[in-house]
């Protein structure tokens, strides 16, 4: 069975500083997403991780995998207010001919001035 | 493109009541899923639908049904709703195997 684990779950970090969230899997896996959740509101795509070794910046953040260690990490520099939000991790495990999507818990981050 | 859209999105029942969720998309994607959100559990799944014509189980599919209308719609229905399936309720598309979920803005169900 999937297991999807984030870690850490809360994080109140200062505006300025750098911080990683990671995400670990328990079984192979093809693909890796990386998503944003507003308060209150639906989930937005950040990344796409397709192999071992990728790595994606947007902005301030960027995540990377490694599929032999099952992790991938969502490194965020220099943070702003503006990232306060939820972040998940998903990972998809091709089941025959459907595919199929587990998400982690979530990695609620609250940026302060 | 009007995206993912969801109805309702906010919603009350009683136990025992029924309703179906509707969920269209117009990006002419092949695959859908609804999962439901509860505090502190993440995403978790429900059905999803790799292509039209075709719906699977999900990890909690106990007390929900999903109709794959066409390659558009994807309905979920709750016969005989309880206060365990008082949540907030996503639809989600992606194109296919390996391309991100594109969700609809979610639908709060309340049920007493």
């Amino acid at each position: 069975e999937l297991k999807v684990e984030q870690n850490p779950l809360f994080l109140s970090m200062q505006e300025g500083k750098n911080y990683t969230i990671y995400c670990n899997y328990s079984t192979t896996s093809d693909r890796l997403y990386w998503y944003r959740q507003d308060p209150g509101k639906s989930l937005e795509s950040l990344f796409v991780l397709l192999s071992n070794g990728a790595v994606k910046q947007e902005g301030r953040l960027m995540a990377s995998l490694d599929t032999k260690a099952r992790l991938s990490t969502l490194h965020i520099t220099a943070a702003v207010h503006d990232l306060s939000a939820t972040y998940f991790c998903a990972v998809d495990r091709k089941k025959t001919s459907y595919d199929k999507v587990i998400f982690g818990p979530g990695t609620s981050l609250s940026v302060i001035p | 493109n009007a995206g993912v859209t969801q109805t309702p999105k906010f919603q009350v029942l009683k136990t025992g009541q029924s309703m179906t969720l509707q969920c269209a998309q117009d990006m002419n994607h092949n695959s859908m899923y609804w999962y439901r959100q509860d505090p502190g559990m993440g995403l978790r799944l429900i059905y999803y639908s790799a292509s039209e014509g075709t719906t699977d189980k999900g990890e909690v599919p106990n007390g929900y049904n999903v109709s794959r209308l066409n390659k558009r719609e994807f309905s979920l229905r709750l016969e005989s709703a309880a206060p365990s399936q008082t949540s907030v309720y996503f639809c989600a598309s992606t194109r296919t195997y390996g391309y991100e979920q594109y969700f609809g803005p979610g639908t709060r169900l309340t049920v007493t």
